[in-house]
């Protein structure tokens, strides 16, 4: 199976500041998908990035807010902008895999000061 | 809303025996069902899924559906203290690979 490495694996901001995060795959791969996990609760889609074509953006996030790129079909890039403390969470890229199954990079542990 | 419920727990089960987790979700629509294991301070990785009414068997691990009752589960048999993590149930979208997540249950296994 794919390789998915997350950089950086965590970071501690000031709010109003950005940070991006980076997800990089070690095989090509048409969709990636941004989740975010905020403290005791579940995983809830951002977004999802294609190559080449816009994110789209899940209920509930804009791209002013969590702007996205897909230079390549191994690399995506999610930042969070103008950070408060509520988007301290725990930020997974993911990737499908066979059938409908998604596997899940190790994290960007994020907080917000 | 299409919603995942999970009993969040913690459920507690004493080494070697039997854990049952349990799962409901709300979208008639979705065909994929999955259950992930995430231990503290890591990520949600893959241990089941199933598409079909029916047991599923891999291991010490069997899923279970139910799509007329909109039930899914997942049964750990001979359960170890390394299985103590939080299990998570995920269920497609009907438009495809989006996942929906229930808020997990934290399992611990007892020596």
């Amino acid at each position: 199976s794919a390789v998915i490495s997350q950089k950086p694996s965590r970071d501690i901001c000031q709010r109003g500041t950005s940070l991006t995060i980076q997800c990089q795959v070690d095989s090509q791969v048409t969709m990636m998908f941004w989740y975010r996990q905020q403290p005791g609760q579940s995983l809830t889609l951002i977004a999802t990035a294609n190559q080449g074509s816009e994110a789209t953006y899940e209920s509930g996030f804009v791209i002013d807010k969590f702007p996205i790129s897909r230079p390549n079909l191994t690399f995506s890039t999610l930042t969070v902008s103008n950070m408060s403390p509520e988007d301290s969470s725990i930020y997974l890229c993911s990737i499908p895999g066979r059938g409908d199954t998604q596997y899940f990079g190790p994290g960007t542990r994020l907080t917000v000061l | 809303q299409k919603e995942v419920e999970q009993n969040s727990g913690p459920l507690s089960v004493p080494e070697g025996a039997i854990a049952s987790l349990n799962c409901t979700y709300s979208d008639r629509g979705s065909q994929s069902f999955f259950w992930y294991r995430q231990y503290s301070g890591k990520s949600p990785e893959l241990i089941m899924f199933i598409y079909s009414n029916g047991d599923k068997e891999d291991g010490r691990f069997t899923a279970q559906l139910n799509k007329a009752s909109q039930y899914v589960s997942l049964l750990i048999r001979d359960s170890q203290p390394s299985d103590s993590a939080t299990y998570l149930c995920a269920v497609n979208r009907d438009s495809g690979y989006a996942l929906n997540f229930g808020k997990g249950t934290s399992l611990l296994v007892t020596p």
